[in-house]
């Protein structure tokens, strides 16, 4: 069981646009800033939002992140197949005083 | 260019010890904070263990605690996670990586280690 809570699983067909939540409390997103990693089949994780919503050099506009509360969001338009991946949430939490991740959505571009 | 390169993976039986590496390349090695993150065959992924810029500080997850120690040797920018009374649930991929200006984001990952615990 994780700390921070994702959805399974999202799907949606090449083109569209698409969100993944990650819910937590205000232990860990409430005080604290999220980061985004994508991890594409049989690679290792790659660093795609950090700071609840900034960008790294090098990652498309096309994915976004947000805040609200003990909730973040990614989100990412125009969806197309190379999107097909595993997405996770991290922060830290303050009562635990761990690194904690969510447990992660598979995302399927139909 | 960024390299983070993991090396010391294996199997092992339960109750061994294993030493893991990370040489690492590219950036002032003492100027970030380092951590282990670990993901078992088909899971997600879990935070292991973190070591902070300047060695004086370190954090580890309640399931590694007393097993496991973090430690850096600065002369040769490489981390290492050395781990005791392995179990079986220690079985996974083991991916160094390196603090983003927070200690808790993480920008580069090591292609990873394989610890395998089984009898």
């Amino acid at each position: 069981q994780s700390v921070l809570t994702q959805p399974p699983s999202v799907s949606a067909a090449p083109g569209q646009n698409v969100t993944i939540s990650c819910s937590g409390s205000s232990s860990n997103i409430g005080n604290n800033f999220v980061s985004w990693y994508q991890q594409l089949p049989r690679t290792a994780p790659k660093f795609l939002i950090y700071d609840n919503n900034k960008r790294p050099s090098g990652i498309p506009d096309r994915f976004s992140g947000s805040k609200s509360g003990t909730s973040a969001t990614l989100g990412i338009t125009g969806l197309q197949t190379g999107d097909e991946a595993d997405y996770y949430c991290g922060t830290w939490d303050n009562s635990l005083t761990v690194v904690v991740f969510g447990g992660g959505t598979k995302l399927t571009v139909l | 260019e960024v390299q983070l390169l993991e090396s010391g993976g294996g199997l092992v039986q339960p109750g061994g010890s294993l030493r893991l590496s990370c040489a690492a390349s590219g950036f002032t090695f003492s100027t970030y904070a380092m951590s282990w993150v670990r993901q078992a065959p088909g899971k997600g992924l879990e935070w292991v263990s973190i070591s902070y810029s300047g060695g004086s500080s370190a954090y580890y997850s309640d399931s590694v605690k007393g097993r496991f120690t973090i430690s850096r040797d600065y002369s040769k920018n490489t981390v290492f996670l050395h781990m005791n009374s392995l179990r079986p649930g220690d079985t996974a991929l083991y991916y160094c990586a390196k603090s983003h200006r927070r200690s808790y984001s993480f920008d580069f990952w090591g292609q990873g280690a394989l610890v395998t615990v089984s009898s």
